[in-house]
């Protein structure tokens, strides 16, 4: 079964700490996405990797950044921890699907780490 | 950029009855339209999309329409039943981004 695995389920973390959070996929896949979600916000793009070493950023950057040294690890890291970071954080990959056409991406969401910044 | 927008918010249903879910988005260059599920501590799962080109995309229980001239999708559920109780998420692919929704939390009542 497909997987994309987020190592931390539910973090507490003070003001000003540096923050790591870390996402495994086994699908072999190209794409990554770290998105959080927010209530009547939706799910918002952070950034987004489509290669080894390579990044984009998406919508809301600010205050984030990210790492991609191996195919399969992407990890998002906040570097100054804020309390308005507070929030749920989703990794998801995908790969390009042939039945559903160009630009089809579907994405596999992990379960998502819910973090607390105190 | 793209911008999408969904409603209602939430949707309370008795079994068996029809749900809908109603989604717009802003620019016309979007191309792609998928539906994701989210369960109660689960991350979101995709049930459903269709492309630029479809107007209707039917599933078992679960449809899609595409009105590309106004702007507008939408997501049925027929004979509801209490484990489609769960978030709905639409969303937009424009280049090589995907947009979501604000969601919608459907309640589907025994």
């Amino acid at each position: 079964d497909v997987k994309v695995t987020q190592s931390s389920r539910y973090l507490v973390k003070r003001t000003g700490e540096k923050v790591f959070l870390e996402c495994v996929q086994d699908m072999d896949h190209e794409n990554m996405f770290w998105y959080r979600q927010d209530p009547g916000l939706g799910l918002r793009l952070i950034y987004f990797s489509y290669d080894v070493k390579m990044k984009e950023k998406g919508d809301i950057p600010e205050g984030y950044s990210v790492s991609r040294e191996k195919k399969e690890r992407f990890s998002l890291i906040l570097e100054s921890a804020s309390t308005n970071q507070t929030s749920m954080y989703l990794c998801a990959s995908s790969s390009p699907s042939r039945d559903r056409g160009a630009g089809a991406n579907v994405l596999t969401f992990g379960a998502g780490s819910r973090l607390t910044v105190l | 950029g793209e911008n999408v927008e969904q409603h209602p918010s939430t949707l309370s249903v008795q079994e068996g009855d029809s749900a809908v879910i109603k989604c717009t988005y802003s620019d016309s260059a979007s191309n792609y339209f998928p539906w994701y599920k989210q369960e109660l501590g689960k991350g979101p799962q995709l049930i459903i999309d269709i492309r630029s080109n479809v107007g209707e995309k039917k599933d078992q229980r679960i449809a899609v329409t595409l009105n590309k001239t106004a702007k507008h999708f939408s997501l049925h559920i027929t004979e509801t039943q209490p484990e489609d109780s769960a978030v709905y998420f639409c969303a937009a692919r424009l280049y090589q981004k995907l947009v979501f929704g604000t969601g919608t939390r459907l309640l589907v009542s025994p």
